[in-house]
């Protein structure tokens, strides 16, 4: 009954590759991030979509792609790994489009992605 | 300067303690502010929301000041089980974008 899942936990991969992570959640939230925490523990937003619609879209490289085939899942794809690329990546929901200030969001178990 | 800062600690206090992080926002326009609790390796969750007459759950106490635009976290009576990473939140705007500090990382020790 896992709120806000994502797939996989753990990623190793050479430079240069393609991958994707994916996340589900099913609270029936209408808005869904993407967030990069770096060594540094900086917790940065990196997209948001609400109902399928991008809202937030942060200075990241354009490799980074977000895709949401429904207001569910919030998936995100990475082409041309670089060294840098290798963080935690963890995927949020909340309910509403932030317009009430206080709705929590809701993390998932993060993704550990480590670029050999 | 960052649009959130925190004294990354570590803050290591015996069990039974007052603790207090302080956090200060560069944003004037920022519109609300939480506390997250990150627990090592794992994500972060809410721990409270911080509003504007402060507020108080059990043993954690939120205060805000915009005019100083600093939020404050006090914890009473700290358990070990309080050992986590606190994160200060600023949130913008109205979209749901959350501006993270650093986190403050709390070693409670028996």
């Amino acid at each position: 009954d896992t709120a806000v899942s994502q797939t996989p936990k753990y990623l190793v991969t050479q430079m240069g590759n393609d991958k994707s992570i994916k996340c589900e959640q099913n609270l029936g939230h209408d808005t869904m991030y993407w967030y990069k925490q770096d060594s540094k523990k900086f917790l940065k937003i990196m997209f948001s979509y609400n109902n399928k619609e991008l809202i937030i879209n942060e200075t990241v490289p354009n490799r980074f792609s977000p895709k949401s085939p429904d207001k569910a899942h919030l998936n995100l794809h990475i082409n041309s790994l670089e060294l840098g690329d290798s963080a935690v990546y963890f995927c949020a929901s909340s309910q509403g489009r932030g317009l009430a200030l206080y709705n929590e969001q809701f993390f998932g178990p993060g993704t550990r992605l480590t670029v050999l | 300067r960052k649009e959130v800062e925190q004294d990354p600690g570590p803050f290591n206090v015996p069990e039974g303690a007052t603790v207090a992080f302080n956090c200060t926002y560069s944003n004037s326009a920022s519109q609300s502010f939480f506390w997250y609790r990150q627990d090592c390796r794992k994500e972060p969750k809410l721990l409270m929301s911080v509003y504007s007459s402060g507020n108080e759950d059990g043993r954690f106490t939120a205060q805000l000041n915009r005019a100083s635009q600093y939020i404050s976290l006090l914890i009473r009576d700290s358990k070990l089980s309080d050992s986590a990473t606190y994160l200060c939140v600023v949130n913008l705007s109205n979209t749901g974008k959350l501006i993270f500090g650093q986190g403050t990382t709390l070693q409670v020790k028996p």
